[in-house]
């Protein structure tokens, strides 16, 4: 099945870096969602972007919608420690119900 | 995870054996899906639904079944478990249709197939 790719598989930071993860696509997607997910628990919805070009932020997070509607990008600043986890990508396409998840991006962070 | 309810947490299965995973909503979203998770794979769509009555296949449908005879419940059944449905599942709802900031999972069913 269709997956999107996300890069890097995984991170290994210290405490206050800052992170850039991506998220690409062959098809144009009309709808960009971020998620984190902790162990042992669900995905929750960090930022969601609806329009290309579009720029949003979150606390210390920010994302951005790729022109081409083929990507998508978030950066998180002065990362902390319960920045942790899996983050996931994840994109609705065009004339369809289906959202499809990126393969993730797992995040240590090092105080 | 406001909202979405999914039972049991955890489950070992043998193989050929049959289940059903629950999932309830009490948010009247329209909108609700399946999907597995499976180690460096993310989230793949099982099966989904966009109101009651209406069920269609995601990515990866092969040995699940759904219905959706209510707008609240959206059960999962294996109908003879396989080692290869060993997976993390959880489901989700929204009430648009998939897309926007509405969307809640579930905690997720460890499930185990021997």
């Amino acid at each position: 099945g269709q997956q999107l790719n996300q890069s890097p598989q995984s991170m290994f930071i210290q405490e206050g870096e800052d992170v850039s993860m991506n998220c690409t696509s062959s098809s144009i997607f009309n709808t960009w969602l971020w998620y984190k997910q902790d162990p042992g628990e669900g995905p929750v919805l960090l930022i969601a972007l609806y329009k290309a070009g579009e720029l949003t932020s979150n606390g210390r997070l920010t994302a951005q919608f790729g022109i081409t509607r083929k990507d998508s990008f978030l950066n998180i600043s002065a990362s902390i420690p319960s920045d942790v986890g899996i983050y996931f990508c994840a994109g609705l396409r065009i004339g369809t119900d289906k959202l499809i998840f990126g393969t993730g991006t797992r995040l240590q962070v090092f105080p | 995870n406001a909202g979405v309810t999914q039972t049991p947490k955890f489950q070992v299965l043998k193989t050929g054996q049959s289940m059903t995973l629950q999932c309830a909503q009490d948010m009247n979203h329209e909108y609700m899906s399946w999907y597995r998770q499976d180690p460096g794979m993310g989230l793949r769509l099982i099966h989904y639904s966009v109101g009651a009555g209406i069920t269609d296949q995601g990515e990866v449908p092969n040995g699940y079944n759904v219905s959706r005879s209510t707008t609240e419940d959206f059960p999962l059944r294996l109908l003879s478990a396989a080692p290869s449905q060993t997976s993390v599942y959880f489901c989700a709802s929204s009430n648009n249709r998939g897309a926007g900031n509405t969307i809640y999972f579930g905690e997720g069913s460890w499930l185990t197939v021997v």
